[in-house]
């Protein structure tokens, strides 16, 4: 079992829909989540950067985490076509992030 | 937010020799790392470059294929030593200044024939 899983998708919605990404963890000494966007042939952004459970709102973007079923997830608000990307979670422990294997994400015109 | 370049951005080359990717960080990082993304998966670590001594590799990945340099706190190397076609990858380096919020640099794709 890998320690962070993620749905690798594709997700496929309309322009102004709302994206609903997750994340399972394993691993209770994860303190520390965060997403990762990444488009075609580029380095991962650094999107969202959470440590307790509960929700961080940056702009369109919403991180919540529930340490107690450790389940992290981020929601996409009015969605456009240049959120079309590989979203990624990873979870900091032991002075290293272990990574989710990615979902892409596909929000069509 | 810490802006790292990496060079070179790609290259292909032959079974057998050797690849040397430059990391370089716009400001001083307390931790560098550099990872392996195969096409279309995830990043894998395969080491924290420290400053003035060896490595931390993780499981998998060993110092004489990775060989990794980090002389100061803006800048790191790693080596991909006799190379094969299964080395065929994105390397990525990745800085952290302490709060756990870690940057990427654009990464290098390597193909090796």
């Amino acid at each position: 079992q890998k320690e962070v899983e993620q749905d690798p998708g594709p997700l496929s919605v309309p322009e102004g829909a709302i994206v609903s990404l997750n994340c399972t963890y394993s691993n209770s000494a994860f303190q520390y989540f965060m997403w990762y966007r990444q488009y075609s042939r580029k380095g991962p952004e650094l999107l969202m950067y959470t440590y307790s459970s509960g929700n961080k709102e940056d702009g369109r973007f919403t991180a919540q985490v529930d340490k107690s079923s450790k389940y992290i997830s981020l929601f996409i608000r009015d969605s456009q076509p240049s959120d079309s990307a590989t979203y990624l979670c990873a979870s900091w422990a032991g002075n290293k992030l272990t990574f989710g294997g990615g979902t892409r994400v596909l929000v069509k015109p | 937010s810490a802006v790292i370049s990496q060079k070179p951005s790609r290259d292909i080359c032959q079974r057998g020799t050797s690849l040397t990717i430059q990391c370089q960080v716009d400001s001083q990082v307390t931790m560098m790392f550099w990872y392996r993304q195969q096409p279309g998966q995830s990043l894998t670590l395969i080491a924290t470059a420290n400053q003035g001594s060896e490595a931390t590799y993780e499981s998998g990945f060993v110092i004489d294929k990775f060989p990794i340099s980090r002389p100061n706190l803006t800048f790191s190397t790693l080596t991909v030593s006799n190379m094969s076609p299964e080395d065929s990858s994105i390397y990525l380096c990745s800085g952290s200044s302490g709060t756990n919020e870690q940057f990427f640099g654009p990464g290098t794709r390597l193909t090796v024939l």
